[in-house]
């Protein structure tokens, strides 16, 4: 059974780091990418970047340039999501979402552009 | 950078009706890069359909999805109990996803 399961929720206070963690499981973890997105209280979706174990090959969402680092452990497969100078503006649900290499549509196979498994969520409230 | 627009915001219907939710993407995409989800209060999103119209696994034949270019739309074909939820579609372009502010399916 394919899982992703996410490190607990978090409370932190204004100009601190954090790292939430995403683990795989079930699959072949440096074969598929992992994304993050997050979801502000009462707010839609909002990609945040992804990232490929394989080789470590990541695609950052301009909006969250320069405020995230995503990686991974391949050893543990698990992946990683850094915060830096946390805001209240941070405070939101983070999710990590699996995208399949390849989709299969019509009868034949296509690179896939979707999320096909996706962890709890992680919550993180930042608070003075 | 292309802009997914949802409609309605809100849907109020009876279990049983069917249900038909928009996307619209600000100018024209392909058919293989859109999605999707369902979100349930409380829970992580659930993948429903790709490639704009396939059904991802375990979903019930109740959830369809089609169109092209610029409009998209999934039908649920009779509302059961469980439908009742937040539903987003989603895009991939330019190494990007986007997804749409999303349309909530409430009971009437």
């Amino acid at each position: 059974e394919v899982q992703l399961v996410q490190s607990g929720a978090e409370v932190k206070k204004p100009g601190d780091s954090l790292k939430i963690s995403c683990k795989g499981s079930g699959y072949s973890f440096t074969n598929y990418w992992i994304a993050w997105v997050r979801q502000m209280p009462g707010k839609g979706l909002e990609w945040m970047g992804i990232f490929y174990p394989g080789d470590s090959d990541t695609i950052y969402s301009p909006s969250f340039q320069g405020q995230v680092t995503i990686s991974a452990d391949k050893s543990i497969s698990t992946a990683y999501l850094q915060l830096i100078n946390l805001a209240a503006s941070d405070t939101a649900m983070y999710y990590c979402a699996r995208r399949p290499p390849y989709a299969y549509v019509w009868g034949n196979y296509t690179p896939s552009y979707y999320f096909d498994y996706w962890g709890q969520g992680t919550l993180v409230t930042v608070s003075s | 950078e292309i802009v997914l627009t949802q409609s309605p915001g809100t849907l109020s219907l009876s279990p049983g009706e069917r249900a038909t939710l928009s996307c619209r993407a600000s100018q024209s995409v392909s058919s293989n890069s859109l999605a999707w989800y369902q979100q349930k209060h409380g829970q992580a999103p659930r993948l429903l359909i790709y490639g704009a119209s396939t059904r991802a696994t375990g979903i019930p034949d109740r959830f369809s999805g089609s169109g092209s270019g610029t409009d998209f739309t999934l039908t649920i074909s009779r509302l059961e109990p469980e439908d009742f939820a937040v539903y987003y579609c989603q895009h991939y372009g330019s190494s990007r996803w986007t997804f749409g502010q999303g349309t909530k399916v409430e009971i009437k």
